[in-house]
């Protein structure tokens, strides 16, 4: 089983939109979570993180974890053609290490 | 030059050839990794170091050489590759391997796309 999921897409919406990208995972023995962008033909950023405990917002985005069903979100708002990119989803091995377990990412497209 | 530069971009090889892909970070970080990036599958570890020490290993095959002659420079010595191994190699660099993840985030290169024939 693995350990994050991620639909890999793409999803394509019209710009405007609000957007959902959601991963589930199987392991609820970790207190944060993060989101990484890619945009085509570069490395992967870190866009934000999020403790288990509840949601976090910067600016347009929204990163939310719901423990009960072990699924994590991100949401964008007024989403923009600059939106367009792979995220994806990652947790620690564990709280203390360095190490991460990775989504597969899921492609967005926002459409002008 | 700022961030994590890795050389060549892209790189086409026959499966006797042997080269090596470049990567250099200007962060001032300890930690240096190599990752593996195949369509619609996660990143995969390959090597970790940090202060110039191999810490990390994921089970990668030998055909994969990594070399870390100081901390702002990594390489990944390749040789007698598969087509299986065509991929985006990633690099990137973080602050050090005693923080968490979010503390210490990593910090990545556009990668090589590499291509074995």
């Amino acid at each position: 089983q693995k350990e994050v999921e991620q639909d890999p897409g793409p999803l394509s919406v019209p710009e405007g939109a609000i957007v959902s990208l959601n991963c589930t995972y199987s392991n609820s023995a970790f207190q944060y979570f993060m989101w990484y962008r890619q945009y085509s033909r570069k490395g992967p950023e870190l866009l934000m993180y999020t403790y288990s405990s509840g949601n976090k917002e910067d600016g347009r985005f929204t990163a939310q974890v719901d423990k009960s069903s072990k699924y994590i979100s991100l949401f964008i708002r007024d989403s923009q053609p600059s939106d367009s990119a792979t995220y994806l989803c990652a947790r620690p091995l564990t709280d203390s290490n360095y190490q991460l377990i990775w989504g597969a990412g899921t492609k967005l497209i926002i459409k002008p | 030059e700022t961030g994590v530069t890795q050389t060549p971009r892209h790189l086409v090889m026959g499966m006797t050839n042997k080269k090596s892909l470049k990567c250099e970070q200007h962060l001032g970080h300890n930690a240096m990794y190599w990752y593996k990036q195949s369509a619609k599958k996660p990143l995969e570890l390959m090597f970790v170091y940090n202060f110039k020490e191999q810490t990390e290993n994921n089970s990668v095959p030998s055909r994969f050489s990594p070399e870390c002659p100081n901390s702002s420079h990594l390489f990944l010595h390749l040789h007698t590759l598969q087509p299986e191994d065509s991929a985006l190699y990633l690099c990137a660099s973080s602050q050090d391997l005693t923080s968490s993840s979010y503390n210490s985030p990593l910090h990545f290169g556009n990668g090589t796309r590499l291509t074995v024939t």
